[in-house]
């Protein structure tokens, strides 16, 4: 059984366009992030959720809006799509007082054409 | 500002032994973790160091220095599986969830 799982994999869209990106997790962790890997594969957090509360939000721009439903979920909204969005947005959930010990998700490739 | 520095790449052969460096400057300190990640894959957590000192977990090791802002990842018996690219990451204070992520250093291991 997948730990982490987001979907889709693979996001190709136009500029302008509004998107989703899902998020689950099954491991009954506390704690889900959003992280945002670069094409130079620099990984920066975007945000964080404990037990549903925003705990994080990294100066992203607004265009971006995360909703956690309940614990094991946390979904990424992306509104009017730049260029400059494409990259590889990975999920990620902790446990507790273990914040340095990520499980990640498989990541979806994000391309704005 | 927060950095970590690490060298951007790395090449050994099967069976060497090598070293990954990790320097990093933050507002604070609450431990070093090491991550690995395959191309096309998501980041898997390897090991974690709070205090300083060697950490070993199987052909893995991880050691810190404080005082140095310093640490790193040492890999040995190489094998082809290990080629990947290597983030350490710091979490700057206990209350933070956030991580901050080094540059990254893409291990090649060739036969």
């Amino acid at each position: 059984d997948t730990a982490v799982s987001q979907t889709p994999k693979y996001l190709v869209t136009q500029m302008g366009n509004d998107k989703s990106i899902k998020c689950e997790q099954n491991l009954g962790h506390d704690t889900m992030y959003w992280y945002k890997q670069d094409s130079k594969k620099f990984l920066k957090i975007m945000f964080s959720y404990n037990n549903k509360e925003l705990i994080i939000n990294e100066t992203v721009p607004n265009r971006f809006s995360p909703k956690s439903p309940d614990k094991a979920h946390l979904n990424l909204h992306i509104n009017s799509l730049e260029l400059g969005d494409s990259a590889v947005y990975f999920c990620a959930s902790s446990q507790g007082l273990s914040k340095e010990k990520l499980f990640f998700g498989s990541g979806t490739q994000l391309s704005v054409l | 500002g927060q950095s970590l520095e690490q060298p951007s790449e790395v090449t050994a052969v099967e069976g060497a032994i090598v070293q990954i460096n990790c320097t990093y400057q933050t507002s604070g300190f609450y431990g070093l973790s090491w991550y690995q990640q395959h191309d096309g894959g998501a980041p898997t957590f390897l090991s974690y160091n709070a205090l300083d000192g060697l950490e070993e977990t199987g052909r893995f090791s991880s050691f810190l220095s404080r005082s140095d802002s310093y640490g790193y990842l040492l890999l040995q018996e190489l094998q082809m599986k290990d080629s990947a690219s290597y983030f350490c990451a710091v979490r700057s204070s206990y209350n933070t969830d956030k991580l901050i992520f080094g540059t990254g250093t893409r291990l090649q291991v060739f036969p």
